[in-house]
């Protein structure tokens, strides 16, 4: 599975949009990108995920660039509680051999009031 | 939806003890669960990967017969950490995903510490 890469932390004021990036420029066309947070001594979250096309649920925005080596997911109006370790994953989506999740390092998110 | 559960939240036992760790898929089938831990204040390592009713593939460096991965239904996965040391103690997480273009969904976890 592609590598990617992320910041090792953001600040973010509390009610503005959170704007995390990450890249992965090695990414393959069958591999999605997937978005995951942790809350400190909890299990990852899943949050979004997506091949081409931006997504948006919920929880948050995906913006994937046309060539699709970065990324950037969007938390629309921040809070306290929005405060965690981001990670961005890519990995194959479907059919065939799928990967597995493999994390990096995530990006630490904190979000100030 | 997408609840995994995961049982029990903590464990304290003294070195030597078999400790065994839950992890249910509570509104899906998962055909396929995983066994991840993480050490303090670094990122989660895949231990194994599980599908139901096959034997579990083990990670690079991983001991299979330390780490005991038992998939016997589409809702459950076992974990037996065996003859635990105070090295082993360290946080569990699982994770579970039905068909395979649907994501991963984790357990809270578990706190293992090895006395």
């Amino acid at each position: 599975d592609a590598k990617t890469t992320q910041p090792p932390s953001m600040d973010c004021a509390e009610g503005r949009a959170a704007n995390l990036p990450c890249n992965h420029s090695t990414i393959s066309g069958n591999e999605y990108v997937y978005w995951y947070r942790q809350i400190h001594s909890q299990g990852p979250q899943y949050i979004i995920h997506g091949l081409k096309n931006n997504e948006t649920n919920e929880m948050a925005s995906l913006i994937i660039t046309e060539d699709r080596k970065s990324s950037t997911l969007i938390l629309p109006h921040a809070t306290l509680r929005d405060t965690a370790v981001y990670y961005c994953i890519v990995r194959v989506g479907s059919g065939g051999s799928q990967g597995n999740l493999i994390f990096g390092k995530g990006t630490k998110l904190s979000v100030k009031p | 939806g997408a609840v995994v559960s995961q049982h029990p939240s903590r464990v304290i036992c003294k070195s030597g003890t078999s400790v065994k760790i839950e992890c249910r898929s509570l509104d899906f089938q998962a055909t396929t669960m995983f066994w991840y831990r993480q050490f303090p204040k670094q990122s989660l390592m895949l231990m194994a990967t599980s599908n139901e009713g096959s034997k579990a593939t083990y990670e690079q460096g991983v001991e299979k017969d330390k780490f005991l991965i038992n998939h016997a239904s589409l809702t459950l996965s076992t974990l037996t950490v065996t003859s635990a040391h105070p090295e082993d103690s360290s946080f569990y997480i699982c994770s579970a995903r039905g068909y395979t273009d649907q994501p991963q969904h984790f357990g809270d976890g578990t706190r293992l510490s090895i006395l």
